[in-house]
C-alpha cells in the first residue's frame, strides 16, 4: 500500500528563521508527483509547491523549497525567513502518475512565534 | 475568479436531519472532488466526478451518503439520516484534468455538528 508519513506532528520556529519539515512515502511507482499544501486557520488547503518524480532538480517556489531524495523516498519542505503567515498545517501529498488520487499524510502542525 | 465555493460555511444539525452541502468548483475545471476531514483519519477522498459523471465513489462511507453533479458549475454531497459521526469538515476540491501535476484546488470547506 501507498502511504505518506509526516513524523512530525507539531514544530515551532522563530520568525525569521528556518525550519524544515519531513515527509516520507512509500509506492513501487517510479512514475509520481509530490505535492506540499498548507492550511491555515481559515482551514482552506493551498498548495504551496510540487515535485515531479522524475525531475532532480529540487522545486523552489520563493521561500518555499524542497529537498526530494527519490532513492529515499523522502520529500521535506524547508521554509527560510518564517513569517506569522506562514503558521499552518502542512501536509504532504503523494499522487501516482496517471491517477487523480492524492495520498495525504497526516500532517505537520507549524507555529511561527513572534 | 473567486475559486471553489462551498456552501455554508458551518453547519449544525441534529442526528436523524437531512443535510445538503453545496459546491460550485472554477469555472472550466471537469474535475471535482468531495473530501471529509477529521482529526482521526485526516483527509479521506469520499468521491470525484470527470466531466460530471461519478467515477469513483469507493470513499462515500455508507448508504446514508450521496452525491451528485447535475451540471458543471455545481455540486452536492447529501447525508441522510445524519449522525454525530458524521461531524467533520468536508471539502470540495476541483481540477483541470485529474491527471499528473495538475494542481487541486480547494473550496474553504464545510464545518458539520451533528449533535
Amino acid at each position: 500500500a501507498q502511504t505518506v508519513t509526516q513524523s512530525q506532528p507539531e514544530m515551532s520556529v522563530q520568525e525569521a528563521e528556518t525550519v524544515t519539515l519531513s515527509c516520507t512515502y512509500d509506492t513501487s511507482e517510479s512514475n509520481y508527483y509530490l505535492f506540499w499544501y498548507k492550511q491555515p486557520p481559515s482551514r482552506q488547503m493551498i498548495l504551496v509547491i510540487r515535485q515531479e518524480a522524475y525531475k532532480q532538480q529540487n522545486a523552489t517556489e520563493n521561500r518555499f523549497s524542497v529537498n526530494f531524495q527519490k532513492a529515499a523516498k523522502s520529500f521535506s519542505l524547508k521554509i527560510s525567513d518564517s513569517q506569522l503567515g506562514d503558521t499552518a498545517m502542512y501536509f504532504c501529498a503523494f499522487k501516482p502518475s496517471g491517477t487523480y488520487k492524492y495520498i495525504f499524510g497526516t500532517g505537520t502542525r507549524l507555529k511561527v512565534l513572534a | 475568479d473567486a475559486g471553489v465555493i462551498q456552501s455554508p460555511r458551518h453547519e449544525v444539525t441534529e442526528m436523524g436531519q437531512e443535510v445538503t452541502l453545496r459546491c460550485k468548483p472554477i469555472s472550466g475545471h471537469n474535475s471535482l472532488f468531495w473530501y471529509r476531514q477529521t482529526m482521526m483519519r485526516g483527509l479521506e477522498l469520499l468521491i470525484y466526478f470527470n466531466n460530471n459523471v461519478p467515477i469513483d465513489d469507493s470513499g462515500m462511507p455508507e448508504d446514508r451518503f450521496s452525491a451528485k453533479m447535475p451540471n458543471a458549475s455545481f455540486s452536492t454531497l447529501k447525508i441522510q439520516p445524519s449522525e454525530p459521526r458524521d461531524s467533520a469538515v468536508y471539502f470540495c476540491a476541483s481540477s483541470l484534468g485529474s491527471g499528473g501535476y495538475n494542481e487541486q484546488f480547494f473550496g474553504p470547506g464545510t464545518r458539520l455538528t451533528v449533535l
